[in-house]
């Protein structure tokens, strides 16, 4: 497909279980980036990637959010012992580049809710 | 450190009748800012960008916005609003360093009415 692709769409799990979403940005674009959207938070940075190198982790809000990118191509955000705040919808958008001219472009998100 | 700001978080107008949402920003440097859209279980797309060209920038479906320093503005306008422009939109800035990541305001949710 032409754009980014989140799977899946929606996700309801029991609180204390693990959850892993997954994201396919646009072929060709080596950076990518997830966010959350949440009612009251907005929409928050969580984790960058760029090409190879280290991922930018400073949004992640707490040590059981984690997320991996195998080389330019898909990644995923692992959530474990899941609590009823990590309900939201979680984005993901790739770009071109890192450039600040390089605009985003963002999947249609995983909707995840805790019981 | 960079923040937007929009303010109103709900804004209604009669159809035909002028869009202005509303964005101040925050930004040590020269910023980069962006306005999008989100229609319900959707994810944001992209209206318009301002990357330090032109101060005025035209977007898709007719809308406009307009890059003002001296009041560090950077408001959403579509002349004659449509039923189908109904939908929440988003400003955010980058200070296109490091990860780039954008900070997006809270958001305005426009509703058109017939």
């Amino acid at each position: 497909g032409a754009g980014v692709s989140q799977s899946p769409s929606n996700k309801v799990t029991e609180k204390g279980k693990d959850v892993e979403l997954r994201c396919d940005p646009i072929s060709g674009h080596t950076a990518l980036y997830w966010y959350r959207q949440s009612l009251g938070q907005g929409l928050e940075f969580l984790i960058y990637f760029q090409g190879n190198s280290a991922p930018d982790k400073s949004g992640l809000p707490s040590d059981r959010f984690s997320a991996e990118r195998t080389g330019e191509s898909v990644s995923t955000l692992t959530i474990q012992r899941t609590q009823q705040e990590d309900s939201a919808v979680y984005l993901c958008a790739s770009s071109a580049g890192q450039g600040g001219n390089q605009p985003q472009h963002f999947g249609d998100g995983t909707r995840l809710s805790i019981l | 450190a960079q923040s937007v700001t929009q303010l109103g978080s709900h804004v209604s107008v009669s159809e035909g009748a002028l869009v202005l949402l509303r964005c101040n920003y925050s930004s040590s440097v020269p910023p980069y800012l962006f306005w999008y859209v989100q229609y319900p279980n959707q994810g944001l797309q992209l209206l318009l960008k301002y990357t330090s060209a032109a101060t005025l920038v035209k977007g898709i479906n007719g809308f406009e916005a307009e890059f003002k320093k001296s009041e560090t503005s950077f408001h959403l306008t579509k002349p004659s609003a449509h039923m189908s422009d109904a939908a929440e939109y988003f400003c955010a800035v980058s200070d296109g360093t490091g990860a780039n990541n954008l900070f997006f305001g809270t958001g305005t949710r426009l509703t058109v009415i017939p």
